[in-house]
Formats: structure tokens, sequence, C-alpha cells
């Protein structure tokens, strides 16, 4: 079984400059999610989906982040603009139904770097 | 606000001895914990689990107990062995909330297994 893949693996850019990451999760799973980990935190909740609707946007920065995920099935984020805080990896995870269920299925995350 | 929290941020064991990787959570609504462990340039990857209606949970070599009262759960892995050396995320979510599937995760601690 295919493993949730996402792209790129790493990214540098600027401040100021945009980015965007693209995931495609595991075939069937309705429920994806985009997680922000910051060097030596746990990772942290950016966005939830539920086949494409918006579940969870809570701790999304809307002034610079956004995200989509069109037919429910890929999904992209994208900053604009970057700023240096911004440096982290971005993990896209999927799970399987019911709804709810806790155990996620990550892909391997893009390092961003921001100068 | 750090809601689950691991307070070692790393752990060194003998191959052979238990290793035993401890979190504490603060919000009392959560009621299903969740142990992630991740390899370098890799996503983590779920372990194991338990709900809040149990106090310990066991698989294979791992174990997980949990104390309500002390807002408490810890990860006993033995015997350890030296492919057991990652970094081990706790993870806690509510899942009576409307964010069913959110999942709010510990600093994480690194666990080194040395032969």
């Amino acid at each position: 079984e295919a493993g949730v893949a996402q792209s790129p693996r790493y990214k540098i850019i600027e401040k100021r400059q945009s980015v965007a990451f693209w995931c495609n999760p595991i075939s069937g799973h309705a429920t994806l999610y985009w997680y922000q980990q910051i060097l030596g935190q746990g990772p942290k909740l950016l966005i939830q989906f539920q086949n494409n609707g918006v579940v969870d946007d809570s701790q999304l920065p809307k002034d610079r982040f956004s995200a989509e995920r069109l037919k429910g099935v890929d999904s992209t984020l994208k900053i604009q603009p970057a700023k240096l805080e911004d440096s982290a990896v971005y993990l896209c995870a999927s799970s399987p139904p019911p709804q709810g269920n806790e155990k996620l299925f990550f892909g391997s995350g893009t390092q961003l770097s921001v100068l | 606000d750090q809601q689950v929290k691991q307070n070692s941020p790393s752990l060194s064991v003998q191959e052979g001895r238990i290793s035993i990787l401890n979190c504490d959570y603060t919000n009392s609504m959560f009621d299903y914990f969740l142990w992630y462990k991740k390899y370098p340039a890799e996503g983590p990857t779920f372990l194991i689990s338990i709900s809040s209606i149990k106090d310990k949970n066991e698989d294979g070599r791992f174990t997980v107990f949990l104390n309500k009262s002390a807002k408490h759960l810890s990860l006993h892995i033995v015997p350890s062995q030296p492919g057991d050396s990652a970094v081990y995320f706790c993870a806690a979510s509510d899942s009576g909330g409307t964010s069913y599937g959110k999942l709010t995760f510990g600093q994480g601690t690194i666990l080194t297994v040395h032969p």
C-alpha cells in the first residue's frame, strides 16, 4: 500500500517569498491533515479536511497561510509571504474511516527553511 | 499553553533493559492517547494507543499505562533494542470534541538504545 506522498522534500526561500507544498494521501482516506513541526517541538495541527471540507483551521495563520483540497483527494498548503518563523517541517497526514480515527498516517514531510 | 508535555528531552538505555518514556497532560477533556515513533527524515508512525476507559494496553514489547487521576501516561519498552532508537511523541485527543481526530502532541523524547 502506497503511503502519504509529499513534495518537495526540501525548500529554501527568502522571507517575503511564497511557497507551496503538495500532499497526496493514502487512497480511501477521507481525512487529511497538515501539521507544522518546528525544531524541538511536537507537530502542531494547522488544518484538517474531511473530504474537501474544512473541519478545523483554528490554528492556521490565515493572513499568510492557505490550504485547499480539491476533489477530496490531493491537497496544497501555501504560505505567502513567508516569515523567518515559518521555518519548520510541514507534515501531511491522512486517516481512514471511521471519522475521528486518530491513527494518522504521516508523510515524510517538507522541510522549509526561510532565510 | 502546552497541554501535552514530555519533560525528558532525551533518554539513554542499554540494549535489553527497560525504556520508560513519560508524558503529562493538562486538558481533562482528553480521552484518547497515542504514542508515535519518528526516525530521522521520516514522518511519525503510530505505535500504540490507549482509551481513557483503560489503564493499560500492551502490544508485544510495548505497553502504555494511563493514570487519569495524575493526568500521566507512560510508555514501557521491554526489552529495548537498538532499532528502537528514535524520537517518541505522546499525543492526545478529545474524541467528544468537534475536531474529532485532532491530535495535540508533546515535544518528543529522543530515545537512544546502546548495544
